[in-house]
């Protein structure tokens, strides 16, 4: 019954290779988020989706490539990895109640890049 | 992209002790949380705060949202070895659709 799921949890991969990271939430929640959190557990946006449609587009290179099939699931695509896409890519979804906000975080993606 | 910094980068206490830490921005916020990071896992929300001045508990945790709206500070007390992990505060302009700023995080070791 877990809220936010994502697969893998480890990839490891060699430069330039593509790959893909899934993610899925059954708490019924109409937004999703990628974060990356680099090797000083810096934690940064990447994208937000609500309802399938982008909405959040922080300065990540165009490599990066998000699909929202439906609501319950955020993919990321990654073209041509390099060394500094090593980090954990965590999922989240939220959503809101008397204008409050609550985000819940998936286990993450642990990514190297050789 | 803007981040909070927090303070301190990590503490090492001994079990029982109390703990402080605290969060500030160069801007306002609207919102302040705290989340935990277990090693491996993901954050989790542990006080969420949406008024200037509010003081919110959660067992042990005591959260409160600066006056200014610039800065937030979090208190554990009595600390035990399962509050091992990385604090991180987080900042939200408004809510619906904004993006939450992360703090530098704060990491916490208890020693039994």
């Amino acid at each position: 019954d877990t809220a936010v799921s994502q697969t893998p949890k480890y990839l490891v991969t060699q430069m330039g290779n593509d790959k893909s990271i899934k993610c899925e939430q059954n708490l019924g929640h109409d937004t999703m988020y990628w974060y990356k959190q680099d090797s000083k557990k810096f934690l940064k946006i990447m994208f937000s989706y609500n309802n399938k449609e982008l909405i959040i587009n922080e300065t990540v290179p165009n490599r990066f490539s998000p699909k929202s099939p439906d609501k319950a699931h955020l993919n990321l695509h990654i073209n041509s990895l390099e060394l500094g896409d090593s980090a954990v890519y965590f999922c989240a979804s939220s959503h809101t109640s008397g204008g409050v906000e609550t985000q819940y975080f998936g286990p993450g993606t642990r990514l190297l890049v050789l | 992209g803007q981040q909070l910094n927090q303070s301190p980068q990590s503490m090492f206490i001994q079990e029982g002790e109390d703990v402080s830490m605290n969060c500030t921005s160069s801007s306002i916020f609207n919102t302040w949380l705290w989340y935990k990071q277990d090693p491996g896992e993901g954050p989790v929300l542990l006080i969420a705060l949406y008024k200037a001045g509010e003081l919110t508990s959660n067992g042990r945790l005591t959260a409160q949202f600066g006056i200014t709206r610039k800065d937030s500070f979090l208190n554990i007390s009595a600390s035990i070895p399962s509050d091992v992990g990385i604090y991180f505060c987080a900042g939200q302009r408004n809510t619906g659709f904004q993006k939450l700023v992360f703090g530098t995080g704060t990491r916490l070791l208890v020693s039994p």
